[in-house]
């Protein structure tokens, strides 16, 4: 029984450029959770979505982030044209049905930008 | 105010030690707490939740007290396996996301 999948485990970009991360949740969950974590800082909540649909995004950057969770395949997050700042580890969360209580989260996807 | 505050640490303590932590929320309609365990950048896992009665989990003790606004994790007889950042976590309602404290890192040393 896989646990939350994400990848990549590291991404390094330079300014400019795309980032894409992925999130498979655990089987049987149907709601993914977005976090951010800045160096030294605590998890910062970014959106919350089911299948194709967005739940609670008010914790995303109004400009260069989206997310999505399609009916087949993992939830993506998407950063464009990537600053400095937007350096961090991404954890991604899974539950079953409803706001969940218990999270279980990814090993995160760690983003360097250059 | 923050929404969840923690002392950020580092607590060091020797290995056998008994070891405290606090973490106070602002929103006192809060419904829900809970204490999740980071090692080294690695994902959060849920340690224990927290519940009004208290509640004990082998060396792990937690505590509520809705009247101060604080939670609080006691560690007793400390191993250095227990070495990690220690999130205090509240859910101010039922449809409302987690929200986490920055943590605090504690290091039990042989």
């Amino acid at each position: 029984n896989a646990g939350v999948m994400q990848n990549p485990r590291h991404l390094v970009r330079r300014r400019g450029q795309e980032a894409r991360l992925r999130c498979s949740p655990m089987k049987g969950h149907s709601h993914v959770y977005w976090y951010r974590q800045l160096p030294e800082e605590g998890l910062k909540f970014m959106v919350y979505l089911q299948k194709e649909n967005i739940i609670d995004e008010s914790g995303m950057p109004k400009e260069r982030f989206s997310a999505e969770f399609p009916k087949e395949g993992p939830s993506i997050l998407r950063i464009q044209q990537v600053v400095r700042g937007d350096s961090a580890a991404y954890f991604c969360a899974s539950s079953p049905p409803g706001w969940g209580e218990k999270l279980f989260f990814g090993s995160g996807t760690q983003l360097s930008v250059l | 105010r923050k929404e969840v505050e923690q002392d950020p640490g580092p607590f060091n303590v020797p290995e056998g030690a008994t070891v405290a932590f606090n973490c106070t929320y602002s929103n006192s309609a809060s419904q829900s707490f809970f204490w999740y365990r980071q090692d080294c950048r690695k994902e959060p896992k849920l340690l224990m939740s927290v519940y009004s009665s208290g509640n004990e989990d082998g060396r792990f003790t937690a505590q509520l007290n809705r009247a101060s606004q604080y939670i609080s994790l006691l560690i007793r007889d400390s191993k250095l396996s227990d070495s990690a950042t220690y999130l205090c976590v509240v859910i101010i309602s039922g449809n409302t996301p987690l929200v986490f404290g920055k943590g605090t890192r504690l290091s039990v040393i042989a």
